[in-house]
């Protein structure tokens, strides 16, 4: 089955520092991107969607600025929080859907503990 | 913004019982999906119904899709300790899916 990969899986940064999420389809070419964060004990909400080759769509509430998405491939999304401070800490999950499908492949999910 | 809601938020039963989870959802979908997530990890798809299905079963796992009520249930019989996870539901519009707040499911040996 179609297998998605995020690195790092645990990442521990300070506060006012930058950290790059990668998201990555392994064996199969994914034209949409889609990152979502979850909160402790609440469900997954979407930050923005991202299209290969063109700027990424984001969600009502979360900053472009703070959050850069980059689909420079069919096989690669990255997500960069800029400036992360302690309430930026949480679970990052990335998905991705090849053309034409219907279903979204979850990556394992990133946590981020901005100290 | 979350269109799905599920009951109950939480459900507690015996090893081997059966457990129903509900969902609810306010717009057209295209398909809408269970997913199941053990604490701190990942998703795992569990099952997919399309709009115009109306029951799907898969192993011990039984969802059905009523499109006039926006409504869906899960069903997971003869339940095993290892079933204690999250339950998401999420519809799928076409071009995203939105989950539900989920259901925490709590099988006791």
């Amino acid at each position: 089955g179609a297998v998605v990969s995020q690195h790092p899986s645990r990442v521990i940064c300070k506060s006012g520092t930058s950290v790059k999420i990668e998201c990555r389809s392994l064996d199969f070419q994914a034209t949409t991107m889609f990152w979502y964060r979850q909160f402790p004990k609440q469900s997954l909400m979407l930050m923005a969607t991202s299209n290969e080759g063109s700027k990424a769509t984001y969600e009502q509430g979360v900053e472009k600025d703070k959050f850069l998405i980059n689909h420079a491939s069919l096989t690669l999304s990255t997500l960069t929080v800029t400036s992360a401070h302690p309430e930026d800490s949480s679970f990052y999950i990335c998905s991705a859907r090849d053309l034409g499908g219907d279903e979204q492949y979850f990556g394992p999910g990133t946590r981020l503990t901005v100290t | 913004s979350q269109q799905g809601e599920e009951d109950p938020q939480a459900l507690s039963i015996q090893e081997g019982e059966n457990a129903t989870m509900n969902c609810s959802y306010k717009t057209s979908i295209n398909n809408l999906q269970w997913y199941r997530q053990n604490s701190g990890r990942g998703l795992v798809h569990l099952i997919l119904i399309r709009s115009n299905e109306r029951e799907k079963h898969s192993g011990r796992l039984r969802v059905t899709l009523d499109t006039s009520k926006k409504s869906s249930s899960l069903l997971i019989t003869a339940s095993r300790a290892a079933d204690t996870a999250s339950y998401f539901c999420a519809t799928d519009s076409g071009s995203r899916l939105t989950f539900g707040e989920g259901t925490q499911l709590t099988v006791n040996p």
